[in-house]
């Protein structure tokens, strides 16, 4: 069965903090694939970033990276000096053995000014 | 270009009348998918359409929800005599497939429509 965790529910955190996001995954699959998206409260879920299994570079787009460790089947998000506009929910996902993806339950980031 | 569209954006409805849901996807992917979002929680899949296959309807809660995309392009959800476990937002999402394998590639998701049963 595939199932993705986000451990964290709630993170609030202050203005130019580091903040980093957890997503650990479930799957006996050796092909799969993984996501993060930003549910701003506008509501409309925005894409992040898209990973194969094959590929486990980690990767840096601005202030964001993400950190894919196929050891311990997690694919972290960090956001680097955090601003108001980062509050958002954010969901980590994965495609494994199909095409049903499965979507964590959310982490809701607060960042106060 | 345009992303995906769904309308109406809100419905307020009685319970045990019908409502019907519209997504337009964005032109020329193939693959469309609707999801529900309950408040404070994740999204579950209900229905996937790719291309003129036969849809994957694995994911709808009971015989009161089905879908069809006409065309290949535009999709409506229907339920039927709504309940009130019913409120939630409904997400709609399109895909290209681009030549990789199905169903794999990114989701572009459109504004949702807030579905409230009282």
């Amino acid at each position: 069965a595939q199932k993705v965790t986000q451990a964290q529910t709630e993170i609030s955190v202050v203005e130019k903090e580091d903040v980093t996001l957890d997503c650990v995954y479930e799957t006996r699959d050796t092909t799969y694939y993984l996501f993060w998206y930003k549910q701003p409260p506008s509501g409309e879920l925005v894409f992040l970033i898209r990973r194969n299994s094959f590929d486990e570079q980690n990767e840096i787009s601005g202030r964001y990276s993400w950190n894919f460790q196929k050891s311990t089947s997690s694919f972290n998000f960090t956001i680097t000096a955090s601003q108001v506009v980062d509050s958002a929910v954010y969901f980590c996902a994965l495609i494994a053995g199909g095409f049903k993806t499965i979507f964590g339950a959310g982490t809701r980031l607060f960042v106060k000014a | 270009g345009a992303g995906v569209s769904q309308s109406p954006s809100n419905k307020v409805t009685e319970k045990g009348k019908d409502v019907e849901l519209r997504c337009d996807p964005i032109s020329g992917h193939t693959a469309l998918y609707w999801y529900r979002q309950s408040l404070g929680q994740g999204l579950e899949f209900l229905i996937y359409f790719q291309g003129n296959s036969a849809p994957d309807k694995s994911g709808l809660p009971s015989d009161r929800f089905s879908a069809e995309r006409t065309g290949g392009s535009v999709s409506t959800l229907t339920i039927q005599r709504t309940q009130q476990e019913d409120s939630a937002v409904y997400l709609c999402a399109s895909s290209s497939t681009s030549g990789r394998a199905r169903g794999t590639d990114t989701q572009y998701f459109g504004p949702g429509t807030r579905l409230t049963v009282l």
